[in-house]
Order: structure tokens, then C-alpha cells, then sequence
């Protein structure tokens, strides 16, 4: 299957700071997504890209296509403790979806 | 609640029986995706299903693993003679036109 890597594998950070991470493939994708998991609970949906080069932000949360296709990152700016959780990137070809590996954030109060 | 409805939540069964898990789709939605996620990693593809077909089962297990949406009532991923192997949290999406998938809540199997 596709294979999609997600970076940084963990983050630790302070209150206040800013997050980036991103998700990086050798395919083309038509759709990239970001979802935020809690421990024992599904995937929340962050935010939808649906064309190359295409810039969303979602209040603290901003989120990129990639011009190729084939990566996407996830700024948040101004960390809260209640950011917390794990982050994945899903891509999607061919109504088939792929999910990264997830970013662990800690955000130290 | 209009979200995607996952029952049970936990599921204990000893091994060689079958364990059948439920999702009901947000209101409107009539794509319906089953994903795996074993304990610290991202999600696996199952299947994909609309009302009454399969679409894409390329990530299901060519044995013990089926699933179903019948045109009444939610889509069902079963699975017979479980193996300990198949302990994971499995989770629903459901999606209507667009490609934004909405997540369920979960059932956590354990097989001991």
C-alpha cells in the first residue's frame, strides 16, 4: 500500500510555542486531511485539502497542500495544554485513504 | 448526537469465536469505512462500503474478516473464529458526497 511519513514522530513542547509537522509520500494525492486523536477515542477531523498549493486555517490551526501533491504540513500556533494528542494526516487516492504514522504532542504547561 | 454511533465499545471474546461490530453513519451519509489501529500506530484500511455494495476491500484479511451495509440498519464488520492477533481498536468513518470522513468512537477488541 501507500506509504505516508509523518514527521516528527513526537513533539514535546512549551505552552505558548508553536507546532509544525508534516506528512510526506512518493504518490500523488487528491485529498489530504489532518485528524487529532485522544486516548481512547476516534479521529477528530482538523482540516480538508482538496487542491495542490491550497493554504486553511481552522482558528490556531493552518494547514497546507503541497504544490506537488505529494506532502502536506500542520502549523499550530500559540500550543494550549488542551492541544494534546496525537495528529495524523490521512491522503486520498483513488477513494482509498492512507493514514501517517501520527505525531505525538506534549504540550508542557 | 448526529455523529457516528460505534457499538459495542469494548468486546472481550475468547478465541476461535466471532465478534461482530456495529456502525451506524452520521445522518446522510452512505459511505462507510472500516479501519484497524493497533495500540501507538496510525490506521489501517479495511473496507470501503456503500448501502447494499463493497466498494474496495483491498485491506481486509482475504479470511475470517467480512463486512456488510445493508440498505435497512448499520454496516457490520465481522469477524469469525478470532485470533489474538485480531485484538485492536477498530474504528468506523462515514462520509457523504465529499471526501471528509467522520470518525466513530471505536470498538476496542480483545481476544484473550
Amino acid at each position: 500500500g501507500q506509504q505516508l511519513n509523518q514527521s516528527p514522530q513526537s513533539m514535546f513542547i512549551q505552552e505558548g510555542e508553536d507546532v509544525s509537522m508534516n506528512c510526506t509520500s512518493s504518490s500523488i494525492f487528491n485529498t489530504w486531511l489532518w485528524y487529532k486523536q485522544d486516548p481512547g477515542e476516534g479521529p477528530v477531523l482538523l482540516i480538508a485539502l482538496y487542491k495542490a498549493g491550497e493554504l486553511t486555517s481552522n482558528g490556531r490551526l493552518t494547514a497546507q497542500f503541497g504544490i506537488t501533491r505529494k506532502d502536506s504540513f500542520l502549523n499550530i500556533s500559540a500550543s494550549i495544554p488542551s492541544d494534546v494528542g496525537i495528529y495524523f494526516c490521512a491522503g486520498e487516492t483513488g477513494n482509498q485513504f492512507y493514514f501517517g504514522t501520527g505525531t505525538s504532542l506534549t504540550v508542557i504547561p | 448526537n448526529a455523529g457516528v454511533m460505534q457499538n459495542p465499545r469494548h468486546l472481550v471474546r475468547r478465541r476461535g469465536q466471532e465478534a461482530r461490530l456495529r456502525c451506524s453513519p452520521m445522518k446522510g451519509h452512505s459511505h462507510v469505512y472500516w479501519y484497524r489501529q493497533l495500540p501507538e500506530e496510525g490506521l489501517k484500511f479495511m473496507v470501503y462500503l456503500q448501502k447494499e455494495n463493497i466498494i474496495d476491500e483491498s485491506g481486509m484479511p482475504k479470511e475470517r474478516f467480512s463486512a456488510e451495509f445493508p440498505k435497512e440498519g448499520p454496516s457490520i464488520l465481522r469477524i469469525q473464529q478470532v485470533v489474538r492477533g485480531d485484538s485492536a481498536a477498530y474504528f468506523c468513518a462515514s462520509s457523504g458526497q465529499g471526501y471528509e470522513q467522520y470518525f466513530g468512537p471505536g470498538t476496542r477488541l480483545t481476544v484473550t
